[in-house]
């Protein structure tokens, strides 16, 4: 079974600084899809990124951008300029390509990396 | 375009009783998946619903079941409540039940007395 682990319970950054989530992951499959959701305390899950493990460029979103190391295993988001908004649970998840026989196996999620922004 | 929502935002039941919550997927998605997210933790998958047929599930028991309407919608009903059933029930609708990026609803927060 997939693990997905997130290293950084609570992450804290100044308002405009840079700051990196960590997330790494455990997998035998060779074709993946990577993400990055955000959950602020309103609850609802937001995609902030996803990449695809057949692209070797790095997704980028605006101020979002991912460091996508496939031989590692490893899948850190870097959040440039950070905003008071930008302060939310972070989770990282991986999910497989689709089963044979069009079976699913969902989303596999981290434990989360809570982020706080300092003004 | 329509989001996901989600029904109710807040639910109270007792340990033994049954429930019922219910998604509406995003405008033009066909797939519905369910996640259980307990406190302080990540969601974990529960099922998903492709075409009014489960076509996936994760890890949990058959108390928990589902139904996909014509219109994708969709249900998740748990029986038997136990405690630990308390949780954030969350909602993700998504395209052809492939790996398609899944857009989540803001949730039921169920609570087991």
């Amino acid at each position: 079974a997939q693990t997905v682990t997130q290293s950084q319970p609570e992450m804290s950054v100044q308002e405009a600084e840079t700051v990196t989530l960590s997330c790494t992951y455990d997998t035998s499959e060779s074709d993946y899809y990577l993400f990055w959701y955000k959950q602020p305390p309103s609850r609802q899950m937001i995609l902030v990124i996803r990449q695809e493990a057949y692209k070797q460029q790095n997704a980028t979103e605006n101020r979002f951008s991912v460091n996508f190391q496939k031989a590692a295993k490893s899948f850190s988001l870097k959040i440039s300029d950070s905003q008071l908004g930008d302060a939310a649970m972070y989770f990282c998840a991986y999910r497989g390509r689709p089963l044979i026989g069009g079976g699913a196996d969902g989303l596999t999620f981290g434990k989360g990396t809570h982020l706080i922004i300092q003004p | 375009e329509t989001g996901v929502t989600q029904s109710p935002t807040h639910l109270i039941k007792t340990r033994g009783q049954q429930v019922t919550l219910r998604c509406s997927s995003q405008s033009g998605h066909n797939t519905v998946s369910w996640y259980q997210q307990a406190l302080g933790q990540g969601p974990q998958f529960i099922f998903q619903y492709y075409r009014e047929e489960e076509n996936g599930r994760g890890n949990f028991p058959p108390r928990f079941s589902g139904l996909q309407f014509p219109n994708y919608s969709s249900e998740l009903n748990v029986n038997a409540l136990e405690l630990d059933d308390s949780a954030l029930y969350l909602c993700a609708s998504s395209l052809d039940g492939g790996a398609e990026t899944q857009y989540f609803g803001p949730g039921t927060r169920l609570l087991v007395l």
